[in-house]
């Protein structure tokens, strides 16, 4: 699977707009980008995944730039909730969905 | 979306002793994973498991350290043997799931178990 790179940490006021961006430099053309997060004592969950295309879900939206080398995932009005680590994972489509490998992740601090 | 419960939540362990972890999802899913994620760390596939074969390692994890059971389609064991302070982490169940909206394949993960090796 590809590489990603994402900043360590990042802050955010309640009521905005969080932009976390990954960079995939090395992302193949068959491969898939991947968004979940870890909220504290929590297992990981999927927020939204796309291939080139930009994405809007229910909790997100996903910028994935014309080369495909960089995107960013955009949580619109970030709510204190929202506090948790943000993995970004690139994956090829049609291989098996478990076998996922997590980086370091951003940490996104939502404050008041 | 799959709902996925681990047993225990937490332990604290002594050292050279084994624990076995639960893993009950209220679907029928061919293929459950195994992670484990250390203090700090981020998370680390340790195996897959199919009904009805051997779990399937990935590098660095071995059998006789990690035996997995998988007796029916909606449950697994993971047992942690011979425990050492280093076993300490969190080991996360997941199962391959559709999401709800947009129908992508996507992994669901337990709460998962922390356990402190003493």
């Amino acid at each position: 699977d590809a590489k990603t790179t994402q900043p360590p940490s990042m802050d955010c006021a309640e009521g905005r707009a969080a932009n976390l961006p990954c960079n995939h430099s090395t992302i193949s053309g068959n491969e898939y980008v991947y968004w979940y997060r870890q909220i504290h004592s929590q297992g990981p969950q999927y927020i939204i995944h796309g291939l080139k295309n930009n994405e809007t879900n229910e909790m997100a939206s996903l910028i994935i730039t014309e080369d495909r080398k960089s995107s960013t995932l955009i949580l619109p009005h970030a709510t204190l909730r929202d506090t948790a680590v943000y993995y970004c994972i690139v994956r090829p489509y049609g291989t098996s969905y478990g076998k996922l490998t997590f980086g370091q992740g951003t940490i996104l601090t939502v404050h008041p | 979306s799959a709902v996925i419960s681990q047993k225990p939540s937490r332990d604290i362990c002594q050292r050279g002793t084994s624990l076995t972890i639960q893993c009950q999802v209220d679907s029928q899913v061919t293929m459950m994973f195994w992670y484990r994620q250390q203090p700090g760390q981020s998370l680390t596939l340790i195996a897959t498991a199919n009904q009805g074969s051997e779990a399937t390692y990935e590098s660095g994890f071995v059998i006789d350290k990690f035996p997995i059971s998988r007796p029916n389609l909606t449950f697994s064991t993971l047992t942690v043997s011979n425990m050492s302070p280093e076993d300490s982490s969190i080991y996360l169940c997941s199962v391959e799931d559709r999401h709800g909206d947009s129908g992508a394949n996507v992994l669901t993960f337990g709460a998962g178990s922390r356990l402190t090796v003493l």
